[in-house]
């Protein structure tokens, strides 16, 4: 079993839609959550990172922890075109961190 | 700008011939990584740095070595590349492994024929 599960979609949306992406860990150790955003052809960008369980919000960008069921998710409110990238999540335990295999998102105008 | 350059950006090679991917930070970050991106795998850890001369093995270390002589690089050597070696890599860096985002590169696509 993978320590990070990630739908891989793609997932296609029309513009201002809310998109919800989601994943599952199954290490109890971890403490530190985070999702990053890759365009093609580059590495990927910090988007939003969490602590502890809950949510934190970011503009059009809420990141959501639950670590009683370890599920993760990102929501993005009013989606533009230029999100339309892939999503990845990740977290870390020790010196290692650990990505899902990344979610890939079209808005549509 | 605070920035990851990795070079090159994209390598092609025949199986066995020793290469070398490069990695620089500037942001005086003590940890730094690489990773190796496949379809369908997602990013996995191959080798990880908390500082000078302290380096050690991720999730897929075989067929790689590093090195951290200086604080800035991290270059990633492939002694005898072979083809299930072709990939995406990424070399990134952080303060530290808690409250402390990596920071990626743009990536070394890596073909070994």
């Amino acid at each position: 079993q993978k320590e990070v599960e990630q739908d891989p979609g793609p997932l296609s949306v029309p513009e201002g839609a809310i998109v919800s992406l989601n994943c599952t860990y199954s290490n109890s150790a971890f403490q530190y959550f985070m999702w990053y955003r890759q365009y093609s052809r580059k590495g990927p960008e910090l988007l939003m990172y969490t602590y502890s369980s809950g949510n934190k919000e970011d503009g059009r960008f809420t990141a959501q922890v639950d670590k009683s069921s370890k599920y993760i998710s990102l929501f993005i409110r009013d989606s533009q075109p230029s999100d339309s990238a892939t999503y990845l999540c990740a977290s870390n335990t020790g010196n290692q961190f650990y990505f899902g295999t990344g979610t890939s998102l079209t808005v549509i105008p | 700008e605070a920035q990851v350059t990795q070079n090159p950006r994209y390598l092609i090679t025949v199986t066995g011939k020793k290469l070398t991917v490069t990695c620089s930070q500037n942001m005086n970050h003590e940890y730094m990584s690489w990773y190796r991106q496949d379809p369908g795998l997602g990013l996995r850890q191959i080798y990880y740095s908390m500082n000078v001369e302290v380096t050690d093995k991720g999730d897929v270390p075989e067929g790689y070595k590093v090195s951290r002589k200086e604080k800035r690089n991290f270059p990633l050597i492939l002694e005898s590349p072979s083809p299930n070696q072709t990939s995406l890599y990424f070399c990134a860096s952080s303060f530290g492994t808690t409250h402390s985002p990596l920071h990626f590169g743009n990536g070394t696509r890596l073909t070994v024929t």
